[in-house]
């Protein structure tokens, strides 16, 4: 299993730029979550769908920010415009659903710097 | 609304000793799972071991072990023959009926040769 698979591992862009970053989740696993992790704030959830719909929002920042998940082997994290305050790294994790096996596995990161 | 609190900012252990990290959590719920993921400085979120509340006995992985406390609503991790591999920030996360994991502020590792 090739686990959490995110794209770009770094993005370096300039404030006002648009943002895209890139999730496959493990294949089988119907629930994705988006995290923020910064040094003032730890370890934010975002965003997290289950079967592709998104359930819980309430931790997205602002309207700059956008998730989807268009099907179950892709979702994507937008930022437009970005700010130099979104510059963290963004995690995504994917969990199956399935009783007894509710573990959230998690990408190796997107390290993103506004400049 | 449940919470995770990590009280130990910082710790440090010699190499092959052991060392014990502590994290204790708030909830009403009855059902759900603690973990504890370790953050190299790699930035990755490895898994690291994980306890289902209904089960008494504390899960092991290895050199990796928990006690599961749960009337106490403590879960500590014991990393026994401690290896420089082992240096990086742990934390502890709550999961329950939300699917949610609420993490710990994190302890932060250090192993000394």
């Amino acid at each position: 299993d090739a686990g959490v698979i995110q794209s770009p591992r770094h993005e370096v862009t300039e404030m006002g730029q648009e943002v895209t970053l890139r999730c496959k989740p493990i294949s089988g696993h119907n629930s994705l979550f988006w995290y923020r992790q910064t040094m003032m704030r730890g370890l934010e959830l975002l965003i997290y769908f289950n079967n592709n719909v998104p359930i819980d929002d309430s931790g997205m920042p602002e309207d700059r920010f956008s998730a989807k998940m268009p099907n179950a082997s892709f979702s994507t994290l937008k930022i437009q415009p970005s700010e130099p305050r979104d510059s963290a790294v963004y995690f995504c994790a994917s969990q199956s659903m399935i009783a007894g096996f509710k573990t959230q596995y998690f990408g190796p990161g997107t390290r993103l710097l506004v400049l | 609304a449940q919470t995770v609190t990590q009280s130990q900012p910082e710790m440090s252990v010699q190499e092959a000793e052991t060392v014990t990290l502590s994290c204790t959590y708030d909830t009403s719920e009855s059902d759900y799972y603690l973990f504890w993921y370790k953050q190299p400085p790699s930035r990755q979120m490895i898994l690291v071991i994980r306890q289902e509340a209904y089960k008494q006995q504390n899960a092991t992985e290895n050199r990796f072990s928990v006690n599961f406390q749960k009337a106490a609503k403590s879960f500590s991790l014991k990393i026994s023959d401690s290896q420089l591999g082992d240096a990086a920030m742990y934390f502890c996360a709550y999961g329950g009926a939300t699917n949610k994991l609420i993490f710990g502020t994190g302890t932060l590792l250090a192993v000394q040769p």
